[in-house]
């Protein structure tokens, strides 16, 4: 099946830093969701975004829906410890009503 | 509290032994879904349910079987497991297809 290209498939930063990744489709997507993975958990979700060029915020978290239609970026602020997991992005595209999801970006911490 | 709950939790079985992951929301929702997690390659979905007696396959529904004869259940059966379907399965429910993904906390089978 489709996969979306997630990027970076992982990263190890310091408290305090601001975090970027980001996920690219080759069709265009009227909906991306983003997810955050905790080890032993499911995927929970972060944000929805509807919109070409849509921001929202949850928190430190701020997402973006690509004027292109084929990307979106997810933004964290601040980093802190409890941050540790593996975000995924997911994506649907117009005329369907399925999700497909990226490969994740696996995120650690260092204290 | 809203939830999705899979049960085991963890399971280990022989190949050939037929088992059943149990999957019930508590949400009302119409949509219901099963995937399959493994390194590398993301979440690929197995089957879906749009309503009651209503499912559809995924991406990788080989060696699989589901059933909906109720809203809240929706169990992934696997006849005659192998040892390709070793995995992180996940069920998620959503008010309808194409809406945001409530997934539960996952079952880790592995078939010997």
């Amino acid at each position: 099946g489709q996969q979306l290209n997630q990027s970076p498939q992982s990263m190890f930063i310091q408290e305090g830093e601001d975090v970027s990744m980001n996920c690219t489709s080759s069709s265009i997507f009227n909906t991306w969701l983003w997810y955050k993975q905790e080890p032993g958990e499911g995927p929970v979700l972060l944000i929805a975004l509807y919109k070409a060029g849509e921001l929202t915020s949850n928190g430190r978290l701020t997402a973006q829906f690509g004027i292109t239609r084929k990307d979106s970026f997810l933004n964290i602020s601040a980093s802190i410890p409890s941050d540790v997991g593996i975000y995924f992005c997911a994506g649907r595209t117009s005329g369907t009503y399925k999700y497909i999801f990226g490969t994740g970006t696996r995120l650690k911490v260092l204290a | 509290e809203a939830q999705v709950t899979q049960n085991p939790r963890y399971l280990i079985t022989v190949t050939g032994k037929k088992l059943t992951v149990t999957c019930s929301q508590n949400m009302n929702h119409e949509y219901m879904s099963w995937y399959r997690q493994d390194p590398g390659l993301g979440l690929r979905q197995i089957y879906y349910s749009m309503n009651v007696e209503v499912t559809d396959k995924g991406d990788v529904p080989e060696g699989y079987k589901v059933s909906r004869k109720e809203k809240r259940n929706f169990p992934l059966i696997l006849e005659s497991p192998s040892p390709n379907q070793t995995s992180l399965y996940f069920c998620a429910s959503s008010f309808r297809e194409g809406t945001e993904a409530f997934f539960g906390q996952g079952t880790r089978l592995t078939v010997v």
